[in-house]
Order: structure tokens, then C-alpha cells, then sequence
């Protein structure tokens, strides 16, 4: 079956602008997990989408936000971007919630704001 | 604050030889996941454990969950070189969908 896809690979932004990235889970899948990782903080949690309901969220400004639809596709939007929101963006989905099954992750989005 | 520490951060060994990666918290986690990364890729899971004391094994590869469900260890027999990746243990607390990633642990076999 198709893995979890993500668009684009790669995106070079300006500071000041705002992004969408997107993301296809696995199919049947209805969790979608959103995560930033960088170098110095590694891997952290953004959201989580179920349903098309956002179900977790983690410790980011109101700058990130996402949403789900009823094909369980998700995206994710960062508006007024700034240099730290360079990051690998993954996008991971799972049959539940993924604390029993575990998630299946895509290649992630790499987002580079200069 | 959930936090998952790794231990060690870097470990770079020869083809052939055994490791122990170690995954330590102080808060108890309902169960614990194990991914390995390549660069360039998502993470890729490798096993999830949820009962305290649990020990599985993947090929070369053991895993063990603690009594107390705080902390994790991976164990791989006889490295080969397509083990290199950044390895990485992550916590799901409760009925709660996220993931605490650990620190992660980068390990480079070489021949």
C-alpha cells in the first residue's frame, strides 16, 4: 500500500510569508500527526488531527495551525514565517492513535526561510 | 514536561561489534516506541513496547521496556553497516496521541 505522502519535498520562503504544506496518510488511516524537528530541539510535536477534529496539540504559537478533511488529507499552515521556523516538518498518520500501533511517517517537507 | 533522554548521543563502531542504546525519563509512559531515521527520511518504526518488563526481539535487534515504564534500552547484536541511522525512542503518556521524542542517538557502523 502507498506510504504517507508529503508536498512539497523542499520550499524556500521569505521571512514574513506564509506556507502550506500537505500531507496524504496511509489509507484507512484517520490520525494525523504533525511534527517540527530540528537540529537543536529535535523532534517535537505540533498536532493532531482525527476525523477532521484537532484532537492534541503541542507547544507552538498560534503562528502554526492546521486542519483535516474528510479524506483524512492534512494540511499544515505557518503564517508571518521566521527564521527559526526553518525545519524537516513530518507528517505522520496512524489506524488510531498510534500510542498501541505506532505511526507510519512520511519523507517530510523541508522548509528553509531566508 | 515530558523529557526522554538518549544515551549516548554519537556512537561510532566497527561491523561485528554489540550496542546498547539507553532511553531514560522520569515520567511513566504508557508505551514506548523505537524508530530508526535515515537522512533525508521520516523516522521508521521499529517496535512499540507497552507492558512494564516487556522484552522484544527484531533479528539482531532487542528492545526492553522497564518495570516501571520510565525508561528503554536497545540492544544490537553483531552491527552491520545498514544499521547507521539516527535512532530514536519516543514516549505516548495515557490515552494522549502524541509522541516525546527522545534526544536521539546517531550511530555510524563502518566496516
Amino acid at each position: 500500500k502507498a506510504g504517507v505522502t508529503q508536498t512539497p519535498r523542499y520550499l524556500i520562503k521569505t521571512r514574513g510569508q506564509q506556507v502550506t504544506l500537505s500531507c496524504s496518510p496511509i489509507s484507512g488511516h484517520r490520525s494525523v500527526s504533525w511534527y517540527q524537528q530540528t537540529p537543536g530541539q529535535g523532534l517535537q510535536f505540533l498536532f493532531e488531527y482525527f476525523s477532521e477534529t484537532q484532537r492534541n496539540k503541542g507547544n507552538f504559537p498560534g503562528r502554526f495551525s492546521g486542519r483535516q478533511f474528510s479524506n483524512s488529507r492534512s494540511e499544515m499552515n505557518v503564517s508571518t514565517l521566521e527564521l527559526g521556523d526553518s525545519a524537516l516538518y513530518l507528517c505522520a498518520s496512524s489506524y488510531s492513535n498510534g500510542v498501541g500501533y505506532g505511526y507510519t511517517f512520511g519523507s517530510g517537507t523541508r522548509l528553509t526561510v531566508v | 514536561t515530558q523529557l526522554l533522554e538518549q544515551s549516548p548521543q554519537f556512537l561510532s563502531i566497527q561491523e561485528g561489534e554489540n550496542l546498547t542504546v539507553y532511553c531514560n525519563s522520569s515520567s511513566v509512559f504508557s508505551s514506548l516506541q523505537w524508530y530508526r531515521q535515515e537522512p533525508g527520511e521520516g523516522p521508521v518504526l521499529l517496535v512499540t513496547v507497552v507492558t512494564g518488563g516487556e522484552v522484544k526481539k527484531l533479528k539482531r535487534l532487542t528492545f526492553q521496556f522497564g518495570d516501571a515504564r520510565k525508561d528503554s534500552s536497545l540492544h544490537i547484536t553483531a552491527a552491520q553497516p545498514g544499521d547507521t541511522g539516527l535512532y530514536l525512542c519516543a514516549g505516548a503518556g495515557g490515552t494522549a496521541s502524541k509522541l516525546t521524542f527522545g534526544t536521539g542517538t546517531r550511530l555510524q557502523v563502518t566496516l
